[in-house]
């Protein structure tokens, strides 16, 4: 399924540099996510973004920026990142606001050096 | 206390086997809720929503038990293919905020 696609797969990157993490969606739906996931842990939301909007921001540091330029792309800006930012970081589409159900695009494995 | 919890297991069954398990949520608003199947290294893949009359796919069923605060997911005759951490889902009534547990991980056995 080609869904939700993500780009790229796995990243390796020092505490100084910067990158971007690259999500898109051909469902058509109209909310895209940013989730954390650390080995043990639950899913964490980090972003949503709602017909572009952003909706949701938990509290997230703001080495992590998040951007939406039309509600197909959504992006994850990295920036001094810290080694315990290590995981897997899954973008996530739903059709809707209403808690539909969140289609997972494969995820980026990232690893901070 | 956690707003989903799960047993992380796992649960070890022979090939034809059923297993069951649960989850408990701690908002009793929750007006959604989803089972999910993560397979190692991989995204997590919707396997199911839940309804409040139960519901049945195949060899798998959900139940909820709203009074209890708790879903619960049967996999009946189960498949080497079934081996997997199940997530279990739950959502408000009024936003973005889907909750996740941590994961059952049932390996099933030749």
């Amino acid at each position: 399924e080609t869904g939700v696609t993500q780009t790229p797969r796995h990243l390796v990157m020092g505490m100084t540099n910067k990158k971007s993490l690259k999500c898109e969606q051909h469902l058509g739906h109209n909310a895209m996510y940013w989730y954390k996931q650390s080995a043990k842990k639950p899913l964490e939301l980090m972003f949503v973004y709602s017909l572009e909007e952003r909706v949701e921001n938990n509290s997230v540091p703001s080495r992590f920026s998040p951007e939406c330029p039309n509600s197909s792309h959504l992006f994850l800006h990295l920036h001094t990142l810290q080694p315990e930012d290590s995981a897997l970081y899954l973008c996530a589409s739903s059709r809707d606001r209403l808690n539909s159900p969140l289609h997972f695009g494969n995820g980026t494995r990232l690893t901070v050096t | 206390r956690k707003e989903v919890e799960q047993d992380p297991g796992p649960f070890n069954v022979p090939e034809g086997a059923t297993v069951a398990f649960n989850c408990t949520y701690s908002n009793s608003a929750s007006q959604s809720f989803f089972w999910y199947r993560q397979d190692c290294r991989k995204e997590p893949k919707l396997l199911m929503s839940v309804y409040s009359s139960g519901n049945e796919d195949g060899r798998f069923t959900a139940q909820l038990n709203r009074a209890s605060q708790y879903i619960s997911l049967l996999i009946r005759d189960s498949k080497l293919s079934d081996s997997a951490t199940y997530l279990c889902v739950v959502g408000g009534s009024n936003d973005y905020k889907l909750s996740f547990g941590a994961g059952t991980t049932v390996t099933v056995r030749a």
